[in-house]
């Protein structure tokens, strides 16, 4: 298997611009997370799937944000309109379990909002 | 909010040497505990899952124990090599819900 896999790896932005990024998870794996890394908070858990059903979206910081998973095999985290304090290293992991199971991270897509 | 602690933020070690670091958590309706590797400019790796009190996991020189009642974990890196240099991240659940993450050790091995 080829990991799981995120596009793009890198996207420069203007302010108020949608983003797009996206996400293959690990061909039977049944849970998909997206985490933002930043230096002040680390990695914060935005959303997670469980079977393709959003079960945790707290972390999702506002109305601007917003994931969807519509099969087993990709899943998009969307913002819009981006601002620059968005810019962050975003990840996506999957996993067998979503508790006992490790998490396989994506490479990450690097955002910057100028 | 549950909080994961990690000690010391930061840590330089001589090759060669052994060394360990300790990831703190709530003992209270503990579920799992992950350990995870993050070396600069790639993305984490999975060392270890432990679930039960007195766990103890090893993968190479790398080894972790687990102490759920009193809410700790303990990382050990025995004769560190420059290859060891990473972050290593500590992840818990509790109850049934989320992952939650550490800040992180930040592990520099010294040729």
């Amino acid at each position: 298997d080829a990991g799981v896999i995120q596009s793009p790896r890198h996207e420069v932005t203007e302010m108020g611009q949608e983003v797009t990024l996206r996400c293959k998870p690990i061909s039977g794996h049944n849970s998909l997370f997206w985490y933002r890394q930043t230096m002040m908070r680390g990695l914060e858990l935005l959303i997670y799937f469980n079977n393709n059903v959003p079960i945790d979206d707290s972390g999702m910081p506002e109305d601007r944000f917003s994931a969807k998973m519509p099969n087993a095999s990709f899943s998009t985290l969307k913002i819009q309109p981006s601002e620059p304090r968005d810019s962050a290293v975003y990840f996506c992991a999957s996993s067998l379990d979503r508790h006992l199971g490790e998490l396989f991270f994506g490479e990450g897509s690097r955002l910057t909002v100028l | 909010i549950l909080n994961v602690e990690q000690s010391p933020q930061s840590l330089h070690v001589q090759e060669g040497d052994s060394t360990n670091f300790t990831c703190s958590f709530p003992s209270s309706n503990f579920y799992a505990l992950h350990w995870y590797r993050w070396e600069t400019a790639k993305s984490p790796e999975a060392l270890f899952v432990m679930t039960l009190n007195g766990d103890e996991k090893k993968k190479g020189r790398i080894s972790a124990t687990l102490n759920t009642k009193e809410g700790y974990s303990y990382l050990y890196i025995k004769g560190s090599q420059p290859e060891d240099s990473a972050t290593y991240l500590c992840a818990f659940i509790f109850g049934n819900e989320k992952l939650t993450f550490g800040t992180g050790t930040r592990l520099t091995i010294i040729p």
